[in-house]
């Protein structure tokens, strides 16, 4: 069945040190696929997204590429700072007639240390 | 926009109650789903709705759930009696629909941390 697997966490980094969170994903069809970031006691935001093959999904310096050939869409950002701490989802979101199902990973928790 | 909006953003109730979840979703929105999250098992979809009609509550784990949503702009999922296993984070989301190049995901709540003691 459609699915999304994401490196287990938690990432522990100092501050302008590289990330990359592993996200690959199992899906009929041709998803559109999302990373989502959850700060402390907030709700899930989207943070970057790609829709077709080859797309760069990119904001707030971080960056994902949808690679179709892998079947993944991981997530990297060059330099990391205390304030990118919070927790990561990748999800892939699948069509249905109108209705956009999206399924997501389990999450990686990413800490940033001065 | 002001989003989607929840209240409570805490709830602490005491094994037994009945406790009502709520959730204004975006206007314009006519997706909205509930979810729960817990340290154990993570994300989960509880139910969804289209146009105010439930259309999938195979992710509800007891008939102590229920949902509803009377009209688009107000939902609310119920836990009657509460226990202390219902203890999570609440989230509710909503999506409008969009063909497959323009969806740009789901907008979440900031969610209602439930505690049942």
């Amino acid at each position: 069945g459609d699915s999304v697997t994401q490196m287990e966490g938690p990432v522990t980094l100092s501050e302008e040190a590289f990330l990359t969170i592993n996200c690959t994903y199992t899906a009929t069809g041709y998803p559109s696929l999302f990373w989502y970031v959850q700060y402390p006691g907030e709700g899930l935001q989207l943070l970057l997204k790609a829709t077709k093959a080859d797309d760069k999904g990119s904001n707030k310096g971080f960056e994902a590429t949808y690679r179709k050939e892998t079947t993944s869409f991981h997530l990297e950002k060059g330099s990391v700072q205390v304030s990118d701490s919070a927790v990561y989802f990748c999800a892939l979101g699948l069509g249905r007639g109108g209705y956009n199902k999206l399924i997501f990973g389990a999450g990686t928790r990413l800490a940033v240390h001065p | 926009d002001a989003g989607v909006i929840q209240s409570p953003r805490h709830e602490v109730t005491e094994m037994g109650q009945e406790v009502t979840l709520r959730c204004k979703p975006i206007s314009g929105h006519d997706y909205l789903f509930w979810y729960r999250q817990t340290m154990m098992r993570g994300l989960e979809l509880l139910i969804y709705f289209n146009n105010n009609v439930p259309i999938d509550d195979s992710g509800m784990p007891e008939d102590r759930f229920s949902a509803k949503m009377p009209n688009a702009s107000f939902s609310t999922l119920k836990i009657q009696p509460s226990e202390p296993r219902d203890s999570a984070v609440y989230f509710c989301a909503s999506s409008p629909t969009r063909g497959r190049g323009h969806f740009d995901g789901y907008t979440f709540g900031s969610g209602t941390r439930l505690t049942v003691v």
